[in-house]
């Protein structure tokens, strides 16, 4: 079975502030994809990143970065010097064969960045 | 510009009407997809589609009925047998294959009252 867990419902900072959303997957497959997404609120889902089950390589884009560590089935997203406009909720998701291939999300975490 | 539309954006019904959401895509993309937004409860399939005339349920597909005539459009019927069916509902599509990421739409408020 296929699970995701983002156990932070809501987070809540001042503008400026790192702030990590927590990410851990649960997955029998040695192949795998995970997704994060930002939803805001506006309501439509936006694609931010995948990385594959092979690739453990952290990544950096801007002030968006992704640790990815299958020791602990985890792939945490930590924006660095949070804005405004960080405000939405947050989805990482995992595809994999044992799930036929269709993304199961985790319940997403709401992030409130204040002025 | 590429992109998914559905319509409209809020949708207010009686009970007992069924209703039918629409979902378009412009991106020749295969696969296509409905979830179920609720506060709280992140994304629940509903129904999805790979391939045109063929669709599969998802985890909570009870109460709703689709169909996939054409390349472009998965609409999505809510009917009088969904027990709850105010939500947020969202269209996605997807290259086919094993590890794309998915395209969404703008959603469509739907409130039975």
């Amino acid at each position: 079975a296929q699970k995701v867990t983002q156990a932070q419902t809501e987070i809540s900072v001042v503008e400026k502030e790192d702030v990590t959303l927590d990410c851990v997957y649960e997955t029998r497959d040695t192949t795998y994809y995970l997704f994060w997404y930002k939803q805001p609120p506006s309501g439509e889902l936006v694609f931010l990143i995948r990385r594959n089950s092979f690739d453990e390589q952290n990544e950096i884009s801007g002030r968006y970065s992704w640790n990815f560590q299958k020791s602990t089935s985890s792939f945490n997203f930590t924006i660095t010097a949070s804005q405004v406009v960080d405000s939405a909720v947050y989805f990482c998701a995992l595809l994999a064969s044992g799930g036929s291939y269709i993304p199961t999300f985790g319940r997403g975490t709401s992030l409130i960045v204040h002025p | 510009d590429g992109g998914i539309t559905q319509s409209p954006k809020y949708l207010f019904r009686k009970e007992g009407q069924n209703v039918t959401l629409s979902c378009e895509q412009n991106l020749n993309h295969d696969a296509m997809y409905w979830y179920r937004q609720d506060p709280g409860q992140g994304l629940r399939l509903i129904y999805y589609s790979q391939i045109v005339n063929d669709f599969q349920k998802g985890d909570i597909a009870e109460g709703y009925s689709v169909s996939r005539e054409k390349k472009e459009s998965f609409p999505l019927t809510v009917t009088s047998a969904q027990k709850n069916p105010t939500a947020f509902y969202l269209c996605a599509s997807s290259t086919r294959g094993t590890y794309y990421e998915q395209y969404f739409g703008p959603g469509t408020r739907l409130t039975v009252t």
